[in-house]
C-alpha cells in the first residue's frame, strides 16, 4: 500500500518566519501535487511537480520534488496570515497503479 | 468559468437517517470524485464517476452510493447514518479524475453532522 507522509502535522509561527514542510514516501510516483485547503473551502490545487529533481516556484513559495520521486518539499519564505491553512500533498502511482494517493496534512497557522 | 457547486453546504441529521448529498462539477467536466474528510483520516476517497458509470470506488461499505447524471452532475447517498459518518464530503470534478491523475477542482464542501 502507497503512503504519504507528511511532517509536521501542525505548525504556528509568526508573520515574516520560513517554513518547510515534507512529503515522504517509499514509493515512486509518477507526478506530486501540492493542494491548500482554507478554512470552510475545498482544497486547491497549487503545484504538480512531474521530474526528479524538479523546482516550482509561486511567489514566495518553492515546491520541490526528490531525484527519486519518492518526496516532495514546500517552502515558505517570509510566511503572511493569508498562508494559514490546510497544506495536502498527492501522488500519483507510478506505472499501471495511476490512483492518487493523500497524504493527511500540514495545518499551517500563521500568527500576524 | 462557473466553479464546483455542493449543496447543501451544512446537514444535520440524526442516526439511522439517510442523507443525498449533490455536486454539479465544472462545465465539460466528465469526472465527478468524492471524497471524506476528518481531522484524524484526511481525505478518504469514496468513489468516482465518469460519464455516468461508476469507474473507481474506495474501500467505504455499501451504505454509501452514488450516481453520475447525464449533465455529469452528480449525488451521493448515504443511509443509516451512524456518528462516524460526521464529516466534510468534497466534490471534485476534472477531466479526466483522480486515478487518470488529473487536476482536481474541488467544490466548498457539505458538511454533515450526525447527532
Amino acid at each position: 500500500t502507497q503512503l504519504l507522509e507528511q511532517s509536521p502535522q501542525f505548525l504556528s509561527i509568526q508573520e515574516g518566519e520560513n517554513l518547510t514542510v515534507y512529503c515522504n514516501s517509499s514509493s515512486v510516483f509518477s507526478s506530486l501535487q501540492w493542494y491548500r485547503q482554507e478554512p470552510g473551502e475545498g482544497p486547491v490545487l497549487l503545484v504538480t511537480v512531474v521530474t526528479g529533481g524538479e523546482v516550482k516556484k509561486l511567489k514566495r513559495l518553492t515546491f520541490q520534488f526528490g531525484d527519486a520521486r519518492k518526496d516532495s518539499s514546500l517552502h515558505i519564505t517570509a510566511a503572511q496570515p493569508g498562508d494559514t491553512g490546510l497544506y495536502l500533498c498527492a501522488g500519483v502511482g507510478a506505472g499501471n497503479n495511476r490512483k492518487l494517493i493523500w497524504g493527511l496534512g500540514t495545518s499551517l497557522a500563521v500568527n500576524p | 468559468k462557473a466553479g464546483v457547486t455542493q449543496t447543501p453546504r451544512y446537514l444535520i441529521k440524526t442516526r439511522g437517517q439517510q442523507v443525498t448529498l449533490s455536486c454539479s462539477p465544472i462545465s465539460g467536466h466528465r469526472s465527478v470524485s468524492w471524497y471524506q474528510q476528518t481531522p484524524g483520516q484526511g481525505l478518504q476517497f469514496l468513489f468516482e464517476y465518469f460519464s455516468e458509470t461508476q469507474r473507481n470506488k474506495g474501500n467505504f461499505p455499501g451504505r454509501f452510493s452514488g450516481r453520475q447524471f447525464s449533465n455529469s452532475r452528480s449525488e451521493m447517498n448515504v443511509s443509516t447514518l451512524e456518528l462516524g459518518d460526521s464529516a466534510l464530503y468534497l466534490c471534485a470534478s476534472s477531466l479526466d479524475g483522480p486515478t487518470r491523475a488529473g487536476e482536481l477542482f474541488f467544490g466548498e464542501g457539505s458538511r454533515l453532522t450526525v447527532l
